[in-house]
């Protein structure tokens, strides 16, 4: 059975800070990886899905690589700002269907 | 881009109530599932569907029902609300195997 588990459950830095945010998945037999942004009360934002053939995937500040041999993905955030407080999930597929299985999330906070 | 509409952002029921809430998708996706969200135990998945009128269990669909009975729309339903079923309930849609998903905004239900 698929497990996902992100570390550290909280992170706090100061703004400017390069940080980075852990996922680990315990079959790697998967086919992409998501990660999302959730700010309180709210629905989740896609922030880049890596598929199985990638190693990473980039969006502006944003860079996420994907291991699946040690089963891990890791999301790198270069000069964070207060504005990218929320909480991160990282999410992947069971085998050979549509259902995500998502791990318990970073919640983040930059401070000014 | 996608976008999946949730219709109610906060909804407050009184218990035994028979309580609707709607997904609508605005692109031809498929597969549209409901998941709930409570601290400390992640998301879970209710039910999903991947096509009209067809729908599977997912890993806690007791108390629950869905509808589907237009590709666009994916309708869960609680029989009798409950206090247990106060949570965070978030919508998702995918077109495909090796597809993300798009979430709606999420809907808050409180049930007293």
């Amino acid at each position: 059975k698929q497990e996902v588990t992100q570390i550290p459950a909280a992170l706090s830095v100061p703004e400017g800070e390069n940080l980075v945010l852990n996922c680990s998945f315990t079959d790697s037999a998967i086919y992409n990886l998501q990660w999302f942004r959730q700010d309180p009360g709210k629905g989740l934002t896609s922030l880049l899905l890596i598929q199985s053939s990638q190693r990473e995937q980039t969006s502006g500040r944003l860079n996420a690589s994907l291991d699946k041999s040690s089963g891990r993905s890791t999301l790198y955030i270069a000069a964070s700002q207060p504005g990218d407080s929320a909480t991160y999930l990282c999410a992947v597929p069971t085998s050979g269907t549509y259902k995500y299985i998502f791990g318990t999330g970073t919640r983040l906070k930059v401070l000014a | 881009d996608v976008k999946v509409t949730q219709s109610s952002r906060y909804l407050v029921k009184r218990t035994g109530e028979k309580v609707f809430l709607e997904c609508v998708q605005d692109m031809d996706h498929e597969n549209m599932f409901w998941y709930r969200q409570d601290p400390g135990l992640g998301l879970r998945l209710i039910y999903f569907s991947y096509d009209v009128k067809m729908k599977e269990k997912g890993d806690i669909p007791e108390g629950y029902s869905v509808s589907r009975e237009k590709k666009e729309r994916f309708s869960l339903i609680l029989e009798s609300a409950s206090t247990n079923q106060t949570s965070m309930y978030l919508c998702a849609t995918t077109a495909r195997l090796g597809y993300g998903y798009t979430f709606g905004s999420g809907t808050r239900l409180t049930v007293v």
